[in-house]
């Protein structure tokens, strides 16, 4: 158990409607990590937040959107789905320091019909 | 910017036999290189990490690798394979505290 959790770990839903991914980090952790995985593109860097703000930016649509809240759990929104944002979003965390370990959650499989 | 490059998506092998997975990395500054191992419907398990110091690193469940840096690569190494193994394994880098870079993974197939 890594420490991270994400909730839902299966969600199904309709192309054009909105959902939002839940990511709980391991505890002290104040960087948040959103990553997609599909069988094509492999593992995307979507966004990262550190203590609430924004640290860095990926490969992220415009439709999409994430944030960080005061008990640093973040949300992943994801709206105007389509048919291609299938796949599995992970999340992880790290601590402080220049370089330290990034611990991932067991992942939400999204799937779009 | 940093990028990583596996060269095999599939390596198949017989148990009890040695495997190498290779990945090679780009970057314009010193880097941090990591390999993950994803075992099926599960999250990313860190199996080991270079950081600095030797360049010979060992991980978890006897596995290890060897950065290069005039090859600029880490490949990824176990002298002996169990099923057990059989997973995705993904090789990534970091230019300190940026996120981490992925490879497209490699499919490590463990033959009985």
């Amino acid at each position: 158990d890594s420490g991270v959790t994400q909730t839902p770990k299966h969600l199904i839903t309709a192309t054009g409607q909105r959902v939002t991914l839940r990511c709980s980090p391991r505890s002290g952790d104040l960087s948040v990590y959103w990553y997609q995985q599909s069988l094509d593109q492999g593992l995307q860097f979507l966004i990262q937040y550190y203590n609430g703000e924004e640290r860095a930016k990926g490969n992220i649509l415009e439709r999409f959107s994430a944030q960080q809240f005061p008990d640093l759990h973040s949300e992943l929104n994801l709206s105007s789905l389509e048919l291609g944002d299938s796949a599995l979003y992970f999340c992880a965390s790290s601590g402080v320091g220049v370089y330290t370990e990034a611990f991932f959650g067991q992942g939400t499989r999204l799937t779009v019909v | 910017a940093q990028s990583v490059t596996q060269l095999d998506s599939q390596v198949p092998v017989f148990e009890e036999a040695p495997v190498e997975l290779r990945c090679n990395y780009s970057s314009s500054v010193s880097v941090y290189l990591f390999w993950y191992v994803q075992y099926p419907n599960q999250g990313l398990q860190l199996l080991l990490k270079y950081l600095s110091g030797s360049t010979l690193v060992k991980g978890i469940n006897g596995f290890e690798a060897e950065f290069n840096k005039s090859q600029t690569s880490f490949h990824l190494r176990k002298p002996s394979v169990h099923i057990s193994d059989t997973a995705e394994y993904f090789c990534a880098v970091s230019a300190g505290n940026t996120p981490l870079v992925f490879g497209k993974g490699t499919r490590l197939s463990v033959i009985a």
